[in-house]
């Protein structure tokens, strides 16, 4: 119940394309749903985050969209670049009035981006 | 963002010492910081939770007395991992978690244990 589904676990897209990642939860406790990116030998640096009342967020090339009912959420990446390449990790937050605070990670995507 | 600086980013030692990783939250108080480890090509695996001057909360598994963590301050969390051996050898990574709710981590921290 406190898993968090991430796939594909490795995805190849050509430079210009789009890339596309998905998640999906079961507990609906969670409230708050980021997404991080982390380079070899870094720490994850958050990307993008989105909450549940809302089924799109866009921040420049990523877009994050929300669907509550399926309980799934999903990255895209527009205008995929060689800089993109990277792990992408999606999380969601169990709400703190459950009385627990954490945030549960999913099994991270290897994204490559040809130039 | 906000910025959280983990030290030192590399730490080699040998098996039977103890080993000390600073956590610290720059431009914003952490009211929580989480400790998280990850092995090569998995996902981050939190180890524990603490909140700023009480004692931690450890994940199932998680030894409390081998891994030490303290938050004496809204700024400062500190891992210890006492006696350390071979099999502790991993990337640590800390994070904190602002009044925004956003967690915001640090660079991580690779240890080898000789």
């Amino acid at each position: 119940q406190q898993q968090v589904k991430q796939s594909p676990q490795s995805l190849i897209v050509q430079k210009g394309g789009i890339s596309i990642i998905n998640c999906a939860y079961e507990n609906t406790a969670f409230d708050y749903f980021p997404w991080y990116q982390q380079f070899p030998g870094k720490g994850p640096a958050l990307l993008i985050a989105i909450r549940p009342d809302v089924s799109e967020k866009k921040e420049g090339r990523f877009t994050i969209s929300f669907n509550k009912s399926a309980k799934q959420f999903s990255l895209h990446i527009m205008d995929s670049q060689p800089g993109d390449s990277a792990t992408y990790f999606c999380a969601a937050r169990s709400d703190p009035t459950s009385g627990t605070y954490k945030y549960i990670f999913g099994t991270g995507t290897r994204l490559k981006v040809l130039a | 963002g906000a910025v959280v600086s983990q030290h030192p980013s590399r730490v080699i030692c040998k098996s039977g010492t103890s080993v000390k990783i600073e956590c610290r939250s720059l431009d914003f108080q952490a009211t929580t910081m989480f400790w998280y480890r990850q092995f090569p090509k998995k996902s981050l695996m939190l180890m524990a939770t603490s909140n700023e001057g009480s004692k931690a909360t450890y994940e199932q598994g998680v030894e409390k007395d081998k891994f030490l963590i303290n938050h004496a301050s809204l700024t400062l969390s500190t891992l210890t991992v006492t006696s350390a051996h071979p099999e502790d050898s991993s990337f640590y990574i800390c994070g904190g978690r602002g009044h925004t709710g956003e967690l915001f981590f640090g660079e991580g921290s690779r240890l080898t244990v000789l």
